[in-house]
């Protein structure tokens, strides 16, 4: 079975721009997290979904994030607009379970906004 | 505020010899806690995890310890290998709560050959 597939592996924008992250999680897994890697806070979450329907965005940064999951097997990231500061590596991640189910990462969409 | 911490943000270790990473955590309702190992350019996969029932957990090479009172948590890695140069990542949830899982900010393990 694939696992989480995220797109695009790398993206360099210009501060300003529209960027949108992809991300297809595992099959029959129920929750979808969308994490950011940074040096200061490591991995940090900042949206997760549980049957498609938002649970917590409490770690989304600003009103130019926003994530949407319109079906079980689908959610974008989108940053509107990108700033320097956005650059870091996003992960998204998928599971089956409330709150003891591993998680399965993807590898990730690195973002460069210049 | 970071509530899982991993205060060591690197490690080395000669090959053969024992490796400890420690991860600490503020919640105490965390009730269950995972160990993430990352490669270079690649998503965190999964090592091990222990509930909060538990003190102890071991699977091969790796065993996780958990002090509650302590609210601490450390992956020994016996005996290390090459192979185990990686990024390692504490995490932490409340499952009664949800699925929202914590993570630290990681801790790079260079094992010498």
């Amino acid at each position: 079975d694939a696992g989480v597939i995220q797109s695009p592996r790398h993206e360099v924008t210009e501060m300003g721009q529209e960027v949108t992250l992809r991300c297809k999680p595992i099959s029959g897994h129920n929750s979808l997290f969308w994490y950011r890697q940074t040096m200061m806070r490591g991995l940090e979450l900042l949206i997760y979904f549980n049957n498609n329907v938002p649970i917590d965005d409490s770690g989304m940064p600003e009103d130019r994030f926003s994530a949407k999951m319109p079906n079980a097997s689908f959610s974008t990231l989108k940053i509107q607009p990108s700033e320097p500061r956005d650059s870091a590596v996003y992960f998204c991640a998928s599971s089956f379970g409330t709150g003891t189910g591993e998680l399965f990462f993807g590898e990730g969409s690195r973002l460069t906004v210049l | 505020d970071q509530q899982v911490k991993q205060n060591s943000p690197s490690l080395s270790v000669q090959e053969g010899r024992i490796s400890i990473l420690n991860c600490d955590y503020t919640n105490s309702m965390f009730d269950y806690f995972l160990w993430y190992k990352k490669y270079p350019a690649e998503g965190p996969t999964f090592l091990i995890s222990i509930s909060s029932i538990k003190d102890k957990n071991e699977d091969g090479r790796f065993t996780v310890f958990l002090n509650k009172s302590a609210k601490h948590l450390s992956l020994h890695i016996v005996p290390s290998q090459p192979g185990d140069s990686a990024v390692y990542f504490c995490a932490a949830s409340d499952g009664r709560t949800g699925n929202q899982f914590y993570f630290g900010t990681g801790t790079s393990l260079t094992v010498i050959p």
